[in-house]
């Protein structure tokens, strides 16, 4: 079954406490990106990756790293979190070439940080 | 001003009805207008997808682009309270930021039994 994969679903954590948020994809895509989702904000996108080893900036990347090594997975690391990113996360995938328009989501990661 | 605007209702309907979402944007250069849909604890699916001005339909769901007014709308005939959900406008601007999405803030649909 095609599939994003994102682990944890549910995390609570404290300020500080260094933590990572694991995408994993089936379907060879070569495009990734990592949003957050607040009320009255709607989507907002932190971070995407073109294909392996590239990866640019989003509208609200402070506070986040990512890295892609592997075609397959694009985790989002949290150094040192804070209030602020207390939020749901979603992952997304596409293909890079003949745009369609179609991203395939995770089922999302809330995190709540204390 | 925001490059897209949705209003994010609630929308409360009666099952059947016809419902209609909107969005306006500002930058007449988006190329691609879409539809997702975000059922509670879900992540979006897109629902529909079009290049050009005018309609596309699909079963009971139809996409309308307007760009001379920079307006789209997603009507949904015979709603069912299967179709509660957000529902999220998108669009691309190709050529810039590698054809990421803009996403609306999404409109939240509650069809009634």
């Amino acid at each position: 079954e095609a599939q994003v994969t994102q682990n944890p679903r549910y995390l609570i954590t404290v300020t500080g406490k260094k933590l990572t948020v694991t995408c994993s994809q089936n379907m060879n895509h070569e495009y990734m990106s990592w949003y957050r989702q607040d009320p009255g904000l709607g989507l907002r996108q932190i971070y995407y990756s073109m294909n392996v080893e590239v990866t640019d900036k989003g509208d609200v990347p402070e506070g986040y790293k990512v890295s892609r090594k592997e075609k397959r997975n694009f985790p989002l690391i949290l150094e040192s979190p804070s209030p602020n990113q207390t939020s749901l996360y979603f992952c997304a995938s596409r293909r890079q070439g003949g745009y369609t328009g179609e991203l395939f989501f995770g089922e999302g990661s809330r995190l709540t940080v204390l | 001003q925001k490059e897209v605007e949705q209003d994010p209702g609630p929308l409360s309907v009666p099952e059947g009805a016809i419902v209609s979402l909107n969005c306006t944007y500002s930058n007449s250069a988006f190329q691609y207008f879409m539809w997702y849909r975000q059922y509670s604890r879900k992540g979006p699916e897109l629902l529909m997808y079009t290049y050009s001005s005018g309609n596309k339909e699909d079963g009971r769901f139809t996409a309308q682009v307007d760009k001379s007014s920079k307006y789209i709308s997603l009507f949904i005939r015979d709603s069912q309270p299967s179709d509660s959900a957000t529902y999220l406008c998108a669009m691309v601007l190709m050529g810039r930021s590698q054809g990421n999405l803009i996403f609306g803030k999404g409109t939240k649909l509650s069809v009634k039994p």
